[in-house]
């Protein structure tokens, strides 16, 4: 069975453009979290997705970003325009629908985000 | 609220002996409490959980970590360390039984020394 992927493993920008982020989680599972991990700190929560319906929203940290899950499948994560600051690594990870409150969270290799 | 701190930022080992991370944490809630471990280049894999059951939980790869209430602490232990074993590690915290977001720690870097 395949894992959680994340494309692409590396991206570097300049300030100012535009990157997306795919995650395509495993096959049914219907939650869909993104994290991020910024340079020297903390894995921090983004959001979280039941199916297309985002659940929690809460650690966005601004309206430069947007998330997306058209049909429940995989998702996109957009940062238009990328800021120095965004740079890190974002992690996607998946459960199933059932398993969610006891956090066994099945997590992709993580996308490395450069912005110059 | 609720919040994790892994007490050493990098663990330094010889193969064969004991390792042991430590972490605390803290949690207005009856928390859940994980131990991921992420080797190079690869995603975040879990190790083990405690979910209010026993309180000495045993993981994958000889793993196994206690929960002390009376300490808030999950510390993560094993015999004999490995070459493999050399990654990095997180103590991670959820509300039981709750979907929300997991809070993890700041990681541990183990190395492990031939």
């Amino acid at each position: 069975e395949a894992g959680v992927t994340q494309f692409p493993s590396h991206s570097v920008i300049e300030k100012g453009q535009t990157v997306t982020l795919r995650c395509d989680p495993i096959s049914g599972h219907d939650n869909l979290y993104w994290y991020r991990r910024v340079m020297g700190k903390e894995i921090k929560f983004l959001l979280h997705f039941v199916k297309e319906s985002k659940q929690d929203e809460s650690g966005m940290p601004n309206n430069r970003f947007l998330a997306e899950r058209t049909g429940g499948t995989y998702s996109t994560l957009k940062v238009q325009p990328a800021e120095l600051e965004d740079s890190g690594v974002y992690f996607c990870a998946s459960s199933q629908v059932g398993l969610a409150g006891t956090g066994e969270l099945f997590f992709g290799e993580g996308s490395r985000l450069t912005v110059l | 609220a609720q919040s994790v701190t892994q007490l050493d930022s990098h663990v330094s080992v010889s193969e064969g002996t004991p390792v042991l991370l430590r972490c605390n944490y803290s949690s207005s809630y009856s928390p859940s409490l994980f131990w991921y471990v992420q080797h190079p280049n690869k995603g975040l894999q879990l190790l083990l959980k405690y979910t209010s059951a026993a309180t000495l939980v045993k993981g994958i790869n000889g793993f196994e970590a206690e929960f002390k209430k009376s300490e808030t602490s999950f510390h993560l232990t094993k015999p004999s360390a490995h070459m493999s074993d050399a990654a990095e590690y997180f103590c991670v915290v959820s509300p039981f039984g709750s979907a929300r977001q997991l809070t993890f720690g700041s990681g541990t870097q183990l190395t492990v020394l031939p």
